[in-house]
């Protein structure tokens, strides 16, 4: 399967602990972007990155939230100090980054903090 | 900040039956993307259109962008079971260096279809 790849599918936390996700984009794409949605909304963008750098953060990404792309590969998110409200779907998406680039979502991880 | 508003909200059909989602821009689109999602998985793409009055279609559903750029619709004819699910439309956000920045979606609208 050469689509975009995201591990766990669920994670279940109880609140105070931390988390580490890992999206594994389509192996040819430079762009990679972390989403968060809740239920009844569409996705809302966090963050995102270009090979290895980390273009832009959104206003949602708190500082207990930090994501990496080491190699311009693979990227996780981790969530520190978890907390009820951070429950939701975390979804990874990947693209070309050009001017018409596609973005192409994985499974997501859906995080339950009890 | 640009938002996007999908009409309906939720839409019951009968099996076979043409129907339209709406899906309207506060700002001018630089690019417009259609997704469907099944309940508690990633979004599947279907469309995006980037040209005022395009239109493209695959298999028995059709997208279109208006002159304007500011409104999309997606329609599906003789609809199926298998396309009941949540259409997301999104928008693309155009970075500095002219290239597709993240997506800003509306809230989704739930099509479920009666057999």
């Amino acid at each position: 399967d050469t689509g975009v790849s995201q591990d766990p599918r669920h994670k279940i936390t109880k609140r105070g602990q931390n988390v580490t996700f890992r999206c594994d984009p389509i192996s040819e794409h430079n762009r990679l972007y972390w989403y968060r949605q809740t239920l009844g909304q569409g996705p809302e963008f966090l963050t995102y990155f270009q090979n290895e750098a980390q273009l832009e953060k959104s206003r949602l990404l708190s500082d207990r939230f930090s994501a990496e792309r080491p190699k311009g590969s693979f990227s996780t998110l981790e969530i520190q100090r978890t907390e009820q409200g951070d429950s939701a779907m975390y979804l990874c998406a990947s693209s070309l980054g050009l001017a018409s680039g596609e973005q192409f979502f994985g499974p997501g991880t859906r995080l339950t903090v009890l | 900040s640009q938002e996007l508003e999908q009409s309906p909200q939720s839409l019951i059909v009968q099996e076979g039956k043409n129907l339209t989602i709406n899906c309207t821009s506060s700002k001018t689109l630089y690019g417009l993307y259609w997704y469907k999602q099944k309940y508690g998985e990633g979004l599947i793409f279907l469309m995006m259109l980037q040209k005022g009055g395009e239109e493209k279609s695959h298999e028995k559903i059709t997208a279109k962008l208006d002159e304007k750029k500011q409104q999309s619709s997606l329609h599906i004819t003789a609809s199926q079971p298998s396309h009941a699910g949540i259409y997301l439309c999104g928008a693309g956000r155009m970075n500095y260096g002219g290239s597709q920045g993240n997506l800003i979606f509306g809230k989704g609208t739930k099509l479920s279809v009666k057999p």
